[in-house]
Order: C-alpha cells, then structure tokens, then sequence
C-alpha cells in the first residue's frame, strides 16, 4: 500500500455545488498533513493545513480522521477557478513531504 | 519578491547527453528540495538539503543522478547519462527552517530525453 492515496478523479462538478475527497494513508504515526493545489502545468502551492480538530478557511474545510486514517478536503460553493489536481502531502519525520498523486477537479458552468 | 527560479524551463535532449537543471530558492531560505513529477509516479522527493548539506538523498533513483548546493543560493541536478525514462517535470521547492510544510515550488524544468 502507497504511502498517500487519492482516488485520481477526475471529479466533475457544477458552479456552486459541494464537493469533498479523502485523501488516505499507511503510516498511523503520521502527524501533520496539508493540502497542496496544482493548476495544470504549474507548480503546487500550499493550500492548508490539517490539524485534528479541523482547519476551515473561507469555502475550504479540511479534517483528519485518525482512527479511518483518512484527510478530507471539502469545498463550498465551487468556483470555476477551484479546478485543479489537489494533492494531499503528509509530512515525514520534521522536514519532508510525501505527496499523493493527487485529485483532479472539474468545475464547469 | 522572486519567487523560486528554475532553469532552463524546457529542455529536450537525446538519450546519453548530460542534463543540468538549476535552481535559485527564495532568499533566505534554508531548505531546498529537488522532486521529479511523471503521470505515473506523481511528485517524488528526490534530495532534501538544509543549510547547503545534503540531508536525505534516499529519493534519489541511481547513480547516474546528482546534486549539489554549492552556496545558499545556487543548487543543481545533475543527470549523467541522460535515459527516456528520466522524462518528467523537475521541482525545485524551498522552505524556511521550522516551516518545512510551506514548501514553495519553482515553475518547475520539463525534461525529454528522446
């Protein structure tokens, strides 16, 4: 089993709507994950941190379900803007991020 | 502010010939970290340094690939020789001591080797 695992996508939704995907991992000792986005052909950029009791920021909630070992990424109202792969990185040991493959969303008028 | 410079930002090469990608991090930054990004295996760490000194080269697939930070300013990647299979989008990210999460991505060198 990989270390991250995103279901790939791509996830197609419409403008405004809600949508959310996990992001799961192997390792129980992990403590500190982050969301990363990716627009096509660019570089990532972080997007947020996940702390245990949740992170919200503006539309974007992200949560770590321990016992599951899972990280969840849900965004409100969608934007066209919001498409772009999302990766899940989990940090390991102090100083290096394992990263998914990430998951791709469509948001479409 | 710069951000994090990569070049050259396209390279295509023939199979065998040495490649050398460049990166400049943000001023200031103490961590560099080289990763290698394919369709099939995602975003790969490839070589982590702090304070110029390489830390874990685990990532790193063989031989026939280096880094080096010569200053605080300055690292490379070297592949020598060069293969098909090394074709990829090659990151160079950095990140101040203690924030090592808030990695800040270069544009990144896509790399085909024919």
């Amino acid at each position: 089993r990989k270390e991250v695992e995103q279901d790939p996508g791509p996830f197609n939704v419409p403008e405004g709507a809600t949508v959310a995907f996990n992001c799961t991992y192997s390792n129980s000792a992990s403590q500190s994950f982050f969301w990363y986005r990716q627009d096509c052909r660019k570089e990532p950029k972080l997007l947020m941190s996940v702390y245990s009791s949740g992170n919200e920021d503006g539309r974007f909630t992200a949560q770590l379900n321990r016992a599951s070992q899972y990280i969840s990424l849900l965004i409100r109202d969608s934007k066209l803007s919001d498409s772009a792969t999302y990766l899940c990185a989990r940090l390991a040991g102090y100083s290096t991020l394992t990263f998914g493959k990430g998951t791709m969303l469509l948001v479409s008028p | 502010d710069a951000g994090v410079i990569q070049s050259p930002r396209h390279e295509v090469t023939e199979m065998g010939q040495e490649v050398t990608l460049r990166c400049k991090p943000i001023s200031g930054h103490n961590s560099l970290f080289w990763y290698r990004q394919t369709m099939m295996r995602g975003l790969e760490l490839l070589i982590y340094f702090n304070n110029n000194v390489p830390i874990d080269d685990s990532g790193m697939p063989e031989d026939r690939f280096s880094a080096k930070m010569p200053n605080a300013s300055f690292s490379t990647l070297k592949i020598q020789p060069s293969e098909p299979r090394d074709s990829a989008v090659y990151f160079c990210a950095s990140s101040s001591s203690g924030r090592e999460y808030e990695q800040y991505f270069g544009p990144g060198t896509r790399l085909t080797v024919t």
